[in-house]
């Protein structure tokens, strides 16, 4: 069955560290994956997307890089501040007959420390 | 929260009865879902319409009801056959960014009690 993976412990970081993110998926092959940020309490935002044929993408301080052969992205945001800290979210979509059913991993809580 | 309202925020329900949960986009998104989430569990998928009068089940269906009577609103029913319904119900509209991709808009959440 397919599998999302994200890390499941919090990652600590000073600010002004790069914080790197892993997703990692099993039996699929999606056209494009995508990362959500989530703040307590609330619903999760969409962040960036990356399709199969790309291998980087950036959004100011924020890049996604996407190996289709390892099934597995890293989100990266540089220059870290405290109000980078959330959970954040990686999701693919699964749905066979041209549904959209995204799956979602379980996220990873990112803490900025000053 | 993208013009996806969900209400009530909080709601605390007593065993054995039924609730239900509103979810009023105005996005003019054709495909809408309910997504459950639970402490280190992510998101689980509990029911999805693509189109009006049509919804299709999710990972997590049972114990939950819904209806698709109108392009704008997807209630959500905790029946109580649900067994464990405490958790934090999010949901959500879909929007075409790109051609050929898709994202998700989601709501405020709504958090649900079980005294």
């Amino acid at each position: 069955s397919q599998k999302i993976e994200q890390n499941s412990e919090a990652l600590n970081i000073q600010e002004g560290k790069t914080a790197t993110l892993t997703c990692n998926y099993t039996n699929y092959s999606p056209a494009y994956l995508q990362w959500y940020r989530q703040d307590p309490g609330r619903g999760p935002v969409f962040l960036l997307l990356i399709r199969e044929n790309e291998k980087e993408k950036r959004k100011e301080r924020l890049k996604v890089t996407f190996d289709t052969t390892l099934k597995q992205s890293l989100f990266h945001i540089t220059a870290s501040q405290p109000a980078d800290s959330a959970t954040y979210l990686c999701a693919l979509d699964i749905a066979p007959r041209g549904s959209y059913i995204p799956t979602f991993g379980r996220g990873t809580s990112l803490i900025v420390h000053p | 929260d993208g013009g996806i309202t969900q209400s009530p925020k909080y709601l605390f329900r007593k065993e054995g009865q039924n609730v239900t949960l509103s979810c009023e986009q105005n996005l003019n998104h054709d495909a809408m879902y309910w997504y459950r989430q639970d402490p280190g569990q992510g998101l689980r998928l509990i029911y999805y319409s693509q189109i009006v009068n049509d919804f299709q089940k999710g990972d997590i269906a049972e114990g939950y009801s819904v209806s698709r009577e109108k392009k704008e609103s997807f209630p959500l029913t905790v029946t109580s056959a649900q067994k464990n319904p405490t958790a934090f119900y999010l949901c959500a509209t879909l929007n075409e960014v790109r051609s050929g991709a898709n994202v998700l808009t989601f709501g405020a959440g709504s958090r649900l009690t079980v005294l």
